[in-house]
């Protein structure tokens, strides 16, 4: 079985200070993990994936996340916030092969003050 | 190249009644996943097509779900009757098979029963 935990159902910080969203997950086989964003009234889109090759992964619009075994996480992160970020991030994760579903959590909103 | 495409965008229907929503997934893509959030709750998995085939079903609630995916092309979901507690944002979304394929989404259908 696998489950996803994102600390925080909303974050806020202030523009042009760095974005960390956390993630936690829980898998029996070695896992696939995703990152999506949904903006307002939109569907969701890929930032980025981790599928076991480097353990940091970079994605569109500046973001990035690191993969740790150890601390089983994938916290997703951003030097600088922008206005442009605000929108709500999900983290996901499949077995990959197998069962190719994604199981997601419950979402972080992100706010990012002017 | 078009993106998962969904019909209705929008949908207000009154309980008892039926709803059938549409899903045409990216060209060349065997793989047709459904996906739904009710009331602010996470994403939850549905049901999982490989061609026209249901590789996965077990997240489907009930009975009053059935899904079809006509020669492995587009796909249908039909909720009947419908009722209150399945208002929510269903989401579509394909891929190419292989570990580790990107999971590509809809902008999902919002449905509202009264």
């Amino acid at each position: 079985a696998q489950s996803v935990t994102q600390l925080g159902s909303h974050v806020s910080v202030s523009e042009g200070a760095l974005v960390l969203l956390r993630c936690n997950y829980s898998s029996s086989v070695p896992p696939y993990l995703f990152w999506y964003v949904q903006y307002p009234n939109q569907g969701l889109q890929l930032l980025l994936k981790y599928t076991s090759a480097a353990t940091l992964v970079k994605g569109i619009n500046g973001f990035e996340a690191e993969f740790k075994k150890s601390e089983t996480s994938f916290h997703l992160t951003k030097p600088s916030a922008h206005m442009s970020d605000a929108a709500e991030y999900f983290c996901a994760v499949s077995e990959g092969t197998g069962r190719r579903a994604l199981t997601f959590g419950s979402g972080t909103r992100l706010q990012v003050q002017p | 190249e078009a993106g998962v495409t969904q019909f209705p965008s929008h949908s207000v229907i009154e309980k008892g009644q039926t709803v059938t929503l549409r899903c045409d997934p990216i060209s060349g893509h065997d793989n047709l996943y459904w996906y739904r959030r009710v009331m602010g709750k996470e994403i939850k998995f549905l049901l999982h097509f490989v061609k026209e085939s249901k590789q996965d079903e077990s997240g489907m609630p009930n009975n009053r779900f059935l899904a079809e995916r006509t020669g492995g092309t587009y796909s249908t979901l039909k909720v009947q009757p419908a009722e209150l507690e399945d208002s929510g944002v269903y989401f579509c979304a394909s891929s190419i098979s292989g570990s580790g394929n990107t999971i590509y989404f809809g902008e999902g259908s919002w449905l509202t029963v009264v």
